[in-house]
């Protein structure tokens, strides 16, 4: 089945500072990939995705890019803020946006002042 | 706009009980799929509701079940608990743009 393996597990950068998580997947089928940002007690809240038919999608501080030949895709926020903080997991899924997501294992990332 | 909620937010069940977990879609959305989310993992597909029909479902037992109501709310019903169920349940819903998450269930088994 699909497995989805994201790196690294945790993420320390300086406030001001760009952070990237990557992450690989193995089902070549899989056409939507989410990412998710989780704080504390709180749940998970979608802040991009992007469709196998497009190579990168930007909003604001924030872009994810996707190479579908080497079945991997990223995350990459910039400018860093301290509220940026969270664990963030990436997903998988060949049926689209309501397909069943396979998420990686998550990203916690602290941005320190 | 009401989101997606879950009703309890906090359960403690002793082993082998049986627990019933609710969720109410965001309005419009008739798609609702549940996660279990271990402490420190990624949500896992448990699975999803359409149309009061389960359409897919992960690798979870047949202890797990659920069903889906006329107005889109779900149930999720666990038999015969074990201490590895102890984790938060997560109910997404959607419809066409991809998942709204819910707050979740903490479960804990004793």
């Amino acid at each position: 089945g699909e497995n989805v393996e994201q790196h690294p597990s945790t993420l320390s950068v300086q406030e001001g500072d760009s952070a990237v998580i990557k992450c690989t997947y193995s089902d070549s089928a899989s056409n939507y990939f989410p990412w998710y940002k989780q704080e504390l007690g709180k749940r998970p809240q979608l802040i991009i995705d992007i469709r196998s038919n497009v190579g990168e999608k930007k909003d604001q501080r924030i872009a994810v890019t996707l190479n579908k030949t080497a079945k991997h895709f990223s995350l990459h926020i910039t400018e860093t803020q301290p509220e940026d903080s969270a664990v963030y997991f990436c997903a998988a899924s060949r049926g689209g946006s309501q397909g069943n997501l396979i998420f990686g294992k998550g990203t916690k990332l602290s941005v320190k002042p | 706009d009401a989101g997606v909620t879950q009703s309890p937010t906090h359960l403690i069940k002793t082993r082998g009980q049986q627990v019933t977990l609710r969720c109410s879609p965001k309005s419009g959305h008739d798609t609702v799929s549940w996660y279990q989310q271990a402490l420190g993992q990624g949500p896992q597909f448990i699975f999803q509701y359409y149309e009061e029909e389960e359409r897919q479902r992960g690798n979870f037992p047949d202890r797990f079940s659920g069903h889906q109501f006329p107005n889109y709310s779900s149930e999720l019903n666990v038999n015969a608990l074990l201490l590895g169920d102890s984790a938060l349940y997560l109910c997404a819903s959607s419809f066409a743009k991809g998942y709204t998450f819910g707050s979740g269930t903490r479960l804990t088994v004793v």
